[in-house]
């Protein structure tokens, strides 16, 4: 069966600091893989999506980066983190033609 | 553009009754629709989907129907239960990509 981890499950980083969040799935080959986020009352933002190694598409433009160095890790980045980076960051990944999404158990990042 | 919509908001209704949450989307061009589950604090659980050739999808006390043509989804919830208190929120996919377009989802509770 296919699992998706992340890590960490919660981070509290200062303003102007750098960010690695990482995403792993077990069990499937060539997934497709996604990193959203959820801020406080608001719905799932697409940040970004990639459909195989070293292949990011970008939703949103920011200063967040997104790198897919093996088939099934995905990490979002930043140099410099703002305030408004606080938030819940979900990572997924599909296959198929069906694109069925499973979900991470997601990070809560505060940014102080 | 695609958008999405559920309705209520926010529902609280005592243990035992049947439950209907509404999803509805702008564009019929749909290739399929995926409900979710989350709890606070986590990542979204994967409840149903939908194809858009299907009429609906049952998982236990779950029933999810589709009317494309109107652009809505219902999600029954027969019975219900404590343990259904979390947000709903429906996603959909359409043809020739691999991004979710999500609503806002519905918050339930279900008290004793």
């Amino acid at each position: 069966s296919q699992t998706i981890h992340q890590w960490p499950a919660t981070l509290v980083q200062p303003v102007g600091s750098p960010l690695s969040l990482e995403c792993t799935v077990e069990g499937t080959s060539n997934p497709n893989l996604y990193w959203y986020r959820q801020a406080a009352g608001r719905g799932l933002q697409l940040l970004f999506y990639s459909v195989g190694i070293g292949q990011i598409s970008s939703e949103v433009p920011q200063n967040l980066s997104a790198s897919r160095p093996q088939d099934r890790q995905f990490i979002l980045s930043s140099k410099k983190l703002l305030l408004s980076d606080s938030g819940f960051y979900l990572c997924a990944w599909s296959e198929g033609r069906i694109n069925e999404q499973f979900f991470g158990p997601g990070t809560r990042l505060t940014v102080l | 553009k695609q958008e999405v919509t559920q309705i209520p908001a926010a529902l609280s209704v005592p243990e035992g009754e049947n439950l209907v949450l509404n999803c509805s989307f702008t564009d019929s061009a749909i290739y399929n629709l995926q409900w979710f589950r989350q709890d606070p604090g986590k990542g979204l659980t994967s409840l149903l989907l939908i194809q858009s050739s299907q009429r609906e999808q049952t998982s236990g006390r779950l029933n999810a129907s589709l009317d494309k043509s109107s652009g809505r989804s219902t999600l029954y919830i027969a019975a219900s239960q404590p343990g259904d208190s979390a947000t709903y929120l429906c996603a959909v996919k359409r043809r020739n990509t691999d991004k979710l377009i999500f609503g806002t989802g519905t918050r339930l509770q279900v008290f004793p």
